[in-house]
């Protein structure tokens, strides 16, 4: 049973510029939640998608936008590159029914330059 | 608003010793709680979870949880702890809504076991 992946699994960039991370979920799941882990912190919810749609939003500006695939899969992506947006971008999937649990992939490892 | 507060930021313990992890929460409705546990340059692995039922829960690897409503806690404890427990570990909250069911983190406990 293949878990929630992630690509690339590290990405340098320079600011102003812009970045597109991927995700597949959880064989099964049809929700997919993205968060932003800076370092020694916790994760910090940026948005859920189900059905093809934005269902939740967390507080980070427009310049974080996101997509989900008919495959359920999902794509992170960021405008303007600030330095402040380097950390472990990490993504979730769930079942919309069911239990109420979120299974995370390994994360991408942005850092900007 | 729901928030969550791990009391403490690092946690030294010798193998082979009981360690506690402190949670505590804050909501205006009914929470579901997670426990997560992050290797160095890892993901999040599911620890254990309450959900309802049972307000102590278990996990395959010997950690326990019990949910406390009136205290809005849900500490986690392990009797005696191995090398290999070193890790960071994140409690986290959601609400269920229509609109989602979010998670809310706190900022972590870093466990290091000691030989």
């Amino acid at each position: 049973d293949a878990g929630v992946t992630q690509s690339p699994t590290h990405l340098i960039k320079t600011r102003g510029q812009q970045v597109t991370l991927r995700c597949s979920p959880k064989s099964g799941h049809d929700t997919v939640s993205w968060y932003q882990q800076a370092l020694g912190q916790g994760p910090q919810f940026i948005f859920q998608y189900y059905e093809e749609e934005e269902r939740q939003r967390g507080n980070f500006p427009d310049r974080f936008s996101g997509h989900q695939f008919p495959n359920y899969s999902s794509e992170l992506n960021v405008n303007a590159l600030l330095l402040g947006d380097s950390a472990l971008y990490l993504c979730a999937s769930s079942l919309e029914t069911g239990e109420e649990t979120q299974y995370f992939g390994p994360g991408t490892r942005l850092l900007v330059l | 608003a729901q928030s969550v507060t791990q009391l403490d930021s690092q946690v030294p313990v010798f193998e082979e010793a009981p360690v506690e992890l402190r949670c505590n929460y804050s909501s205006s409705v009914s929470v579901y709680l997670f426990w997560y546990v992050q290797y160095p340059n890892q993901g999040l692995q599911l620890l254990l979870k309450y959900l309802s039922g049972s307000t102590l829960v278990e996990s395959i690897n010997g950690f326990e949880a019990e949910f406390n409503k009136s205290q809005t806690s849900f500490h986690l404890r392990k009797p005696s702890v191995h090398i290999s427990d070193t890790a960071e570990y994140f409690c986290a909250v959601s609400e269920w809504k229509a609109a989602g069911n979010k998670l809310t983190f706190g900022g972590g406990t870093r466990v290091l076991v000691k030989p």
